[in-house]
């Protein structure tokens, strides 16, 4: 399989936990992307990495919320102390090289995260 | 926030008709790009259209753009009740050395037999 892995597929975790999702891009994709989707609707922003430039965090809601990746491999988005309001499928995506040259995304099919 | 905004909602056909989805967005953009979701999956890539292209063809699928209106179609031809999924549009807009990819909140298609 090739394609972008996500893991764990669903975490139903308490108010108030720490979570941890991962997100193995596909290999030799220099660009990743984390998004997160609401119960039917679409998808919101939430970091984007690129190489060994410094990561674009501006769709992240709040501090609770931190990523990082390792090299142009591995990414892990962790969101502390999780608020209900936080559950949500969690998407990762990679993608060859730099928007810029207008190159799709290629999605993992999420985390479906439950806070309880 | 979500530039752009399809239209309709959501759209129940018939086996065999055809199926049109239209995306409106509100700033100037280097793409834009439709993507399928199935339900419980990720995204899949349809088919991207430059901002200098009016129209492009992939199979059964029709998209155009009108940079002029800001808003773009997909056209399902001969549907199939396995093209039930969801579909987002998303722009690409370039500023300074960063790119952003902005989807839409998407169109739920529902074929039947």
């Amino acid at each position: 399989g090739a394609g972008v892995s996500q893991s764990p597929s669903n975490k139903v975790t308490e108010k108030g936990k720490d979570v941890e999702l991962r997100c193995d891009p596909i290999s030799g994709h220099t660009a990743l992307y984390w998004y997160r989707q609401r119960l039917g609707q679409g998808l919101e922003f939430l970091i984007y990495f690129q190489g060994n430039s410094a990561p674009d965090k501006s769709g992240l809601p709040s501090d609770r919320f931190s990523a990082e990746r390792t090299g142009e491999s591995v990414s892990t988005l962790t969101i502390q102390r999780t608020q209900q309001e936080d559950s949500a499928v969690y998407l990762c995506a990679s993608s060859p090289e730099f928007l810029r040259v207008g190159q799709p995304q290629h999605f993992g099919d999420g985390t479906r995260l439950s806070i309880l | 926030s979500q530039q752009g905004e399809e239209d309709p909602q959501a759209l129940s056909i018939q086996e065999g008709e055809n199926a049109t989805m239209n995306c409106s967005y509100k700033t100037s953009i280097n793409n834009l790009q439709w993507y399928r979701q199935n339900s419980g999956r990720g995204l899949v890539h349809l088919i991207l259209i430059r901002s200098n292209e009016r129209e492009k063809h992939s199979g059964r699928l029709r998209v155009t753009l009108d940079t002029s209106k800001k808003s773009s179609s997909l056209l399902i031809t001969a549907s199939r009740a396995a093209d039930t999924a969801s579909y987002f549009c998303a722009t690409v807009r370039h500023t300074g050395t960063a790119s952003k990819l902005t989807f839409g909140t998407g169109t739920r298609l529902q074929v039947t037999l």
